[in-house]
């Protein structure tokens, strides 16, 4: 099992939509999560961090299980620019300084 | 505030030669890590390192790959002999030092180099 899946889509919505993406992580110890988006040929940008409360940044909301071991990425009122690759992130049992990347959900928002 | 630095952005090798790999961390951050990204695939680990020292290489390839953080100056990553299979978008990104609650920090990345061979 991967340490961090993610369904690849791609997910192709309207614009104005709402969209939820999750991500499973296998090692019951992780302790940090984070969200990183990545338009196509740029570097991996920090979306927000996912916290054992959830929070929200606007129209993005970030929500951690640990019972089922995923977190999630809910973004309301999707806009164009939102397109790009999301990338789940979890920190590795073996280091607890490195982390591990999802392979990614791809999002494409249409007019 | 600077972001992650990285250069040179394109580089183009041919077989057998070396390619040097320079990365910049953000003002105040002491850890950098570097990254593979092969097209149409997703992150990979190589490696990651404090000043001076190499916390964990356990995604590094074994041969040709080396990486170092200078007390001065930006990190290096070093691929000798280049072959076409190194072909990829190498990122670095670094962080400020680990939380004392032990949770990881926030990585940044810089833009990359495209590494290509011919």
């Amino acid at each position: 099992r991967k340490e961090v899946e993610q369904d690849p889509g791609p997910f192709n919505v309207p614009e104005g939509a709402t969209v939820a993406f999750n991500c499973t992580y296998s090692n019951s110890a992780s302790q940090s999560f984070f969200w990183y988006r990545q338009d196509c040929r740029k570097e991996p940008k920090l979306l927000m961090s996912v916290y054992s409360s959830g929070n929200e940044d606007g129209r993005f909301t970030a929500q951690l299980n640990r019972a089922s071991q995923y977190i999630s990425l809910l973004i309301r009122d999707s806009k164009l620019s939102d397109s790009a690759t999301y990338l789940c992130v979890v920190n590795a049992y073996s280091s607890a300084s490195k982390i591990i990347f999802g392979s990614g959900t791809r999002l494409s928002i249409r007019p | 505030n600077a972001g992650v630095m990285q250069n040179p952005r394109h580089l183009v090798r041919r077989r057998g030669q070396e390619a040097r790999l320079r990365c910049s961390p953000m003002k105040g951050h002491s850890h950098v890590y570097w990254y593979r990204q092969l097209p149409e695939e997703g992150l990979k680990f190589m490696v990651y390192l404090q000043k001076e020292n190499i916390i964990d290489e356990s995604g590094m390839p074994k041969e040709r790959f080396s990486a170092e953080f200078p007390k001065e100056g930006p990190s290096i990553l070093r691929i000798q002999q280049v072959v076409r299979g190194d072909s990829a978008a190498y990122f670095c990104a670094s962080s400020p030092p680990v939380r004392v609650n032990r949770r990881v920090a926030e990585q940044f990345f810089g833009p990359g180099t495209r590494l290509t061979v011919l």
